[in-house]
């Protein structure tokens, strides 16, 4: 069965602390990993999708790494806007498995000013 | 605004009841997926639909089911409703049932249920 665990569950930065979220994984057979961010009572907002270990992807402040066993988001100098729940899903090879995504139970960030 | 809607944005209903709860995909995408965010489990896939048909199935209780009609849009019913029913429901899209290229599932807004 394919897990997904993030740490740590909640995080709080002063703004302009860089800090990293982790997402560690087990799947069989990864096809892509995803971040998204989801703010209260909002849907989650796609951020990033990664797909072979080494890769990594850029936006902004924010920056998201893929090993074999895990993920990271670098955070650097965040502002309070960035404030958020940053949610890890993985997504198994498989046509059993369709396109579904297995989430972590996310990391609430605040950054406070 | 990701381009997926879902309606309605709030239902309020009681123990027993059945209730149905609609999305509309982004245009062009083909799947539609629905998940449940509780507080205490997270977001958990519920079904997708690739094109009117069922392509994958998650921990889906036999009390709920859903559809997808011709023009795309879905509709996902709950039954017999219990107080644990209520949570977030969610809907994505994305173009593909599955493949290895780029993927992405774009997220509505959400429902919530509250059953009482």
């Amino acid at each position: 069965e394919d897990q997904v665990t993030q740490s740590p569950e909640a995080l709080r930065l002063q703004e302009g602390e860089s800090s990293s979220l982790n997402c560690s994984y087990t799947v069989s057979g990864l096809r892509g990993l995803f971040w998204y961010r989801q703010d209260p009572g909002k849907g989650p907002e796609f951020l990033f999708t990664l797909y072979s270990a080494g890769e990594e992807k850029e936006k902004e402040r924010l920056k998201a790494t893929l090993t074999k066993k895990e993920s990271f988001l670098h955070i650097t100098a965040p502002k309070p806007e960035d404030s958020a729940t940053y949610l890890c899903a993985v997504q198994a090879r498989g046509e059993t498995s369709g396109s579904r995504l297995t989430f972590g139970e996310g990391t609430q960030l605040t950054v406070n000013p | 605004d990701s381009g997926v809607t879902q309606t309605p944005k709030h239902l309020i209903t009681a123990t027993g009841q059945r209730v149905t709860l609609r999305c509309s995909p982004r245009s062009g995408d083909l799947s539609v997926y629905w998940y449940q965010q509780s507080l205490d489990q997270g977001l958990q896939f519920l079904i997708q639909y690739y094109n009117g048909e069922e392509r994958a199935k998650g921990n889906i209780l036999e009390r709920f089911s859903a559809q997808q009609f011709p023009d795309l849009h879905s509709e996902l019913n709950l039954s017999s409703l219990e107080l644990g029913d209520s949570a977030l429901y969610f809907c994505a899209s994305s173009q593909y049932p599955y493949r290895e290229v780029k993927n992405i599932q774009y997220f509505g807004a959400g429902t919530r249920l509250s059953v009482l």
